[in-house]
């Protein structure tokens, strides 16, 4: 069964501090995977686009690593900011028989000062 | 350039009534996907739309209906609204089919269902 786990489900952490969040993966034949950033309320942002070949990938002070053959993903905040508090979600794609998405259900992140 | 618009922001209805959804993608974009996102379920994928064509459905009833216009604009309409319906329905566009990696998905704020 193609599915998209995502740990931890929550998470607190102090400001300036660094954190990972972790995506597990069972979705065959794997396309591509991507996280998102989303703040309350409003829609995702696109953080990251990774596919089978590239095993790391940073945006700023967002760095995505991607190990294919263990099937799974984390992302790396450093030096975390406020603004950083948001759900963080990680979503695989498969290709044939046509574009599917597997979500995951998102680890909420909470930067407090 | 303009974003995803999305319109109503929100909306209130009740059992067995229809709604329509509009969606705007940002200019010269030609995909144009459809997700509900509840607090229990996540994000879920409802339809794609290109160029005018649905091109990949999610697991939902025939109750979801959706369609793409010829300036790409998308409608998502729901029929015979349930309470479990109640839920943020967000659209992304893209410039291509949204599963390639080379085709990066912008979302819109979304539209917050309210089925009373």
């Amino acid at each position: 069964k193609n599915q998209v786990e995502q740990s931890p489900q929550s998470l607190i952490i102090l400001e300036g501090k660094n954190c990972t969040l972790q995506c597990n993966y069972t979705v065959s034949p794997f396309s591509n995977l991507r996280w998102y950033k989303q703040d309350t309320g409003r829609g995702p942002v696109s953080l990251t686009i990774m596919t089978f070949s590239e095993n790391t990938k940073s945006n700023g002070r967002y760095t995505a690593t991607l190990d294919a053959d263990t099937k799974q993903s984390s992302l790396h905040i450093t030096a975390s900011q406020l603004s950083d508090s948001a759900s963080y979600i990680c979503v695989v794609s498969a290709n044939p028989p046509g574009n599917q998405f597997y979500f995951g259900t998102g680890t909420s992140l909470t930067v407090i000062p | 350039k303009a974003g995803v618009t999305q319109t109503p922001r929100y909306l209130i209805k009740t059992r067995g009534q229809q709604v329509t959804l509009s969606c705007s993608p940002i200019s010269g974009h030609r995909s144009v996907s459809w997700y509900q996102q509840t607090p229990g379920q996540g994000l879920q994928f409802l339809f794609e739309y290109f160029s005018e064509t649905q091109r990949n459905k999610g697991n939902f009833p025939g109750r979801f209906s959706g369609r793409q216009f010829s300036n790409s604009r998308s409608e998502m309409n729901v029929s015979t609204l349930e309470l479990g319906d109640s839920a943020l329905y967000l659209c992304a566009s893209s410039l291509g089919t949204s599963g390639r990696a080379r085709n990066e998905q912008f979302f819109g704020p979304g539209t917050r269902l309210t089925v009373l």
